[in-house]
């Protein structure tokens, strides 16, 4: 049981370039989420899914495009990467069980963009 | 809209002295829920423990504690017996009910000195 996964760990990009992050969970977990978290920040909702073939705007979706795949997967993707999309990006998960939902986090992606 | 605010930037405590980390929140919605996460430097997120703001009670996961003063509107985390380990930052957030996110304080980064 890998409970979230993230990949890649670490990613260099050019300004300009596109790239997809992606994220996976083995929980059975209906709903799925990105944040972003910016130095010295809490984290910030970009984009969340609260059930498979749904997606919805979070805090900060400008720059950004999701797709969730099926229930396991839910990808995020920068189609071209600016300076100020330099962060840390987590996906979560959490079960649709009542009204407040613990979420549990994958590891993490550090991204910078040049 | 819901905020939540976390004053103490960074907090320094002796190991095994109890260390309370504030946090308050605004929220218009009756029922909502708080959460306490715990990011150590390798930068997962772990969740610590969870209050709601209909529970009678305040909540209690080992070694942690939330002190929940509804008419304050605060959620401060208490952690008995710090260790070593303890050593991390510390986020605060809320969910209003049925919402799909979480709305996370800047943080506070507690350092346990020997």
């Amino acid at each position: 049981n890998a409970g979230v996964t993230q990949t890649p760990k670490f990613q260099v990009l050019k300004t300009g370039q596109s790239m997809t992050l992606q994220c996976a969970q083995d929980m059975n977990h209906n709903s799925m989420y990105w944040y972003r978290q910016d130095p010295g920040m809490g984290l910030r909702l970009i984009y969340y899914s609260a059930s498979e073939g749904t997606t919805d705007k979070g805090e900060v979706p400008n720059g950004y495009n999701v797709s969730r795949l099926n229930k396991r997967e839910f990808s995020l993707r920068l189609e071209s990467a600016a300076p100020s999309q330099t962060s840390v990006y987590f996906c979560a998960s959490s079960p649709e069980t009542k009204d407040y939902n613990e979420q549990f986090f994958g590891p993490g992606t550090r991204l910078t963009v040049l | 809209a819901q905020k939540i605010t976390q004053t103490q930037p960074g907090m320094f405590v002796q190991e095994k002295e109890a260390v309370t980390l504030d946090c308050t929140y605004d929220t218009s919605d009756p029922s909502y829920g708080l959460f306490w996460y715990k990011q150590p430097s390798s930068g997962e997120m772990i969740f610590l423990i969870y209050q709601g703001s209909y529970d009678q009670q305040n909540a209690t996961e080992g070694r942690y504690s939330l002190n929940f003063q509804k008419a304050r509107k605060s959620a401060n985390l208490v952690i008995s017996a710090s260790q070593l380990g303890d050593s991390a930052m510390y986020f605060c957030a809320s969910q209003e009910a049925g919402a799909q996110k979480l709305v996370f304080g800047q943080g506070t980064r507690l350092t346990i000195n020997p």
